[in-house]
């Protein structure tokens, strides 16, 4: 069945450094991919999605680009701040019966940023 | 944004009894929503879709007896653990998916979770 693999974590970053976490799927059909963020005591956020192949999803700095080639949609930040600290999940969506879709998680990946 | 809130955030119990959580959707209607399970340092799974008025429709291997899900109104679905054992002990989170018009919007909107301890 469908499956989302991403590094494993956590990842520890200074302040302003370069963020790369990896996101691979399998997937039968043509998935929606997303990233959703955890910030400590809050529910999942949307973070940003695609929806189709070569599409770039964009928010607060982090990017993603949906790579159908190599069933990846890695999510990237030039930048990160000590308020990116959070649990972040690559997910795809999936439709199921009756046409609901339903989303497919990875592990999560902590990062953890420090000043 | 939307919100959904989830009640209680914590909760502990005693082996063999049941527990319910809330789901609500405080500033939009939802007509689907998702219940998810998440075990220390893993990926959230899927236990069941809920549409409102309608029966839950529940992913393979989860026990629909044990886990019974109502969606009784557009801002409300609730999960109930019956019998409850240690092996229930999880994090529980559910999402909201707002329907607009003809096409779904695929974004979900997800609680903050409810940490189920069973002794």
């Amino acid at each position: 069945g469908d499956s989302v693999t991403q590094m494993e974590g956590p990842v520890t970053l200074s302040e302003e450094a370069f963020l790369t976490i990896n996101c691979t799927y399998t997937a039968t059909g043509y998935p929606s991919l997303f990233w959703y963020v955890q910030y400590p005591g809050e529910g999942l956020q949307l973070l940003l999605k695609a929806t189709k192949a070569d599409d770039k999803g964009s928010n607060k700095g982090f990017e993603a680009t949906y790579r159908k080639e190599t069933t990846s949609f890695h999510l990237e930040k030039g930048s990160v701040q000590v308020s990116d600290s959070a649990v972040y999940f690559c997910a795809l969506s999936d439709p199921g019966a009756g046409g609901y879709n339903k989303l497919i998680f990875g592990a999560g990946t902590r990062l953890a940023v420090h000043p | 944004g939307a919100v959904v809130s989830q009640h209680p955030s914590r909760v502990i119990c005693k082996s063999g009894t049941s527990v319910k959580i809330e789901c609500r959707s405080l500033d939009f209607q939802a007509t689907t929503m998702f219940w998810y399970r998440q075990f220390p340092k893993q990926s959230l799974m899927l236990m069941a879709t809920s549409n409102e008025g309608s029966k839950a429709t529940y992913e393979q291997g989860v026990e629909k007896d044990k886990f019974l899900i109502n969606h009784a109104s557009l801002t409300l679905s609730t999960l109930t653990v019956t019998s409850a054992h240690p092996e229930d002990s999880s994090f529980y989170i559910c999402s909201a998916r707002v329907a607009s018009g003809i096409i779904y919007q695929e974004t979900q909107y997800f609680g903050p979770g409810t940490r189920l301890l069973v002794l």
